[in-house]
């Protein structure tokens, strides 16, 4: 069973750091691409950044880029997103996610992370 | 950059009914278009790919159409586990952007 549980989110000021983990299970982790999705509250989705499977190439949201990274380390099955420069328009609850091969895209979800900027 | 506008935003329905949602890009992405559904409180579920591709495990009932940069889904005879949020994507090999999302209420 394919599993993916967050971990890593809180409360952080302004201009604040964060890093973000997602352990992943049930899955030959180094074959699939993986992603970040976020969701402020009773806000949409809003894609944030995805890496290959080899984690040679990823991709970010022109709203984050230059301030978060994505990285994954295949030796522990695990996801990681570092958040810098955080604002408050970042507070949101951050999902990872799994691409799937034939349909590349989501095709399974962690329960998600919430992380709050405010002073 | 790409958007992506759903309509309606809110559609209120019965159990039974046939319920079409429209999602329109602003500009030509063929059939880079999936479809996805999320319930209170849960994390998002794919339920389309490639515009018209149903996802495994997913129940028929979910359609798919469209192309170019108009899109539909489709739920022929909503179940009591649909009323929902539904959000379209579309995707590339460097990005993805979500559509605001329709929820679907009983009427």
């Amino acid at each position: 069973e394919v599993q993916l549980l967050e971990s890593g989110g809180g409360l952080v000021q302004p201009g604040g750091s964060l890093r973000l983990s997602c352990s992943a299970s049930g899955f030959t982790f180094s074959t699939y691409a993986m992603g970040w999705v976020r969701q402020a509250p009773g806000k949409g989705l809003d894609w944030v950044s995805s890496i290959d499977n080899s984690g040679k190439n990823a991709f970010y949201a022109d709203s984050v880029r230059g301030r978060f990274t994505i990285s994954r380390d295949s030796s522990t099955h695990t996801l990681f997103l570092q958040l810098q420069s955080l604002r408050a328009e970042d507070t949101a609850l951050y999902y990872c996610a799994k691409i799937g091969l034939l349909s590349a895209n989501f095709d399974y979800w962690g329960q998600g992370i919430l992380v709050t900027v405010s002073s | 950059d790409i958007q992506m506008t759903q309509s309606p935003s809110t559609l209120s329905a019965s159990v039974g009914d046939r319920v079409t949602i429209t999602c329109r890009a602003s500009q030509n992405i063929d059939t880079w278009l999936a479809w996805y559904q999320q319930r209170p409180g849960k994390a998002p579920n794919l339920l389309i790919y490639k515009a018209s591709s149903l996802e495994s495990g997913v129940p028929s009932r979910f359609s798919g159409s469209g192309s170019g940069t108009e899109f539909t889904l489709t739920i022929s005879g909503l179940q009591p586990d649909d009323f929902a949020t539904y959000f379209c994507q579309h995707y590339n090999s460097y990005s993805r952007t979500f559509g605001q999302g329709t929820k679907v209420e009983i009427k």
